[in-house]
């Protein structure tokens, strides 16, 4: 069953602020948890992931955020760009299995 | 120079058909995977094979059959078609172990 879920569906954000999008995960065994990006018309694009023993990780202008007391996964986008507007999943991805996507929020970068 | 690709990308056909949808990746991966995406964007794994033997296979009606011919292709075919099976279906491609799977582009299904 599903086990990675999102607090919001949809998120709008003027062009050049920070965006942050939530996630909560209720399986404690993963070993990693995964961004993906969705574009309009195409297959979900790897991001970033975390292990399970960090608590934060950056890449390029994008920050993960683990709290693993609260179950809580969240992804920072900084100086948001219209390139930005897609769908995001979180993901958990447990061992040998594979991964597992949550429900996704639209990111609408407003110009 | 597509990793990951799949065809049809668009397939529309009435119920009751049976229909393929092909997927091929270059990337020397050993794992390849299909999950269908709903109308709600949900993404739910469907199958997952190894080396061309299939290690996962999630609650999927016996109507799909997936099959892998070697580790660089892994086609799914549905028998009998019903309109529930609308989706869109993607196609993935990891090494085993490995964090990072690769998407194809998917094929959009729409039963009518």
């Amino acid at each position: 069953g599903e086990s990675v879920g999102l607090h919001l569906p949809t998120l709008s954000v003027q062009e050049g602020d920070n965006s942050i999008i939530n996630c909560a995960y209720s399986n404690s065994a993963s070993d990693y948890f995964i961004w993906y990006k969705q574009e309009s018309g195409k297959g979900p694009q790897f991001i970033i992931d975390i292990r399970s023993n960090m608590d934060k990780r950056q890449g390029q202008r994008v920050t993960v955020l683990l709290n693993k007391t609260v179950k809580h996964l969240s992804l920072q986008i900084a100086a948001t760009q219209p390139g930005d507007s897609a769908v995001y999943f979180c993901a958990e991805k447990p061992r040998n299995t594979p991964l597992v996507f949550g429900k996704g929020t639209r990111l609408s970068v407003i110009a | 120079d597509t990793a990951v690709s799949q065809t049809p990308k668009y397939l529309v056909t009435q119920m009751g058909n049976d229909k393929s949808i092909k997927c091929e990746q270059n990337l020397g991966h050993d794992t390849m995977y299909w999950y269908k995406q709903d109308s709600k964007k949900f993404l739910k794994i469907m199958f997952s094979y190894n080396n061309k033997e299939l290690i996962i296979n999630e609650t999927v009606p016996n109507r799909f059959s997936p099959k892998s011919p070697d580790k660089a292709h892994l086609n799914l075919h549905i028998n009998s078609l019903e309109l529930g099976d609308s989706a869109v279906y993607f196609c993935a491609s990891s090494l085993l172990g490995q964090i990072e799977a690769f998407f194809g582009q998917g094929t959009r299904l729409t039963v009518v």
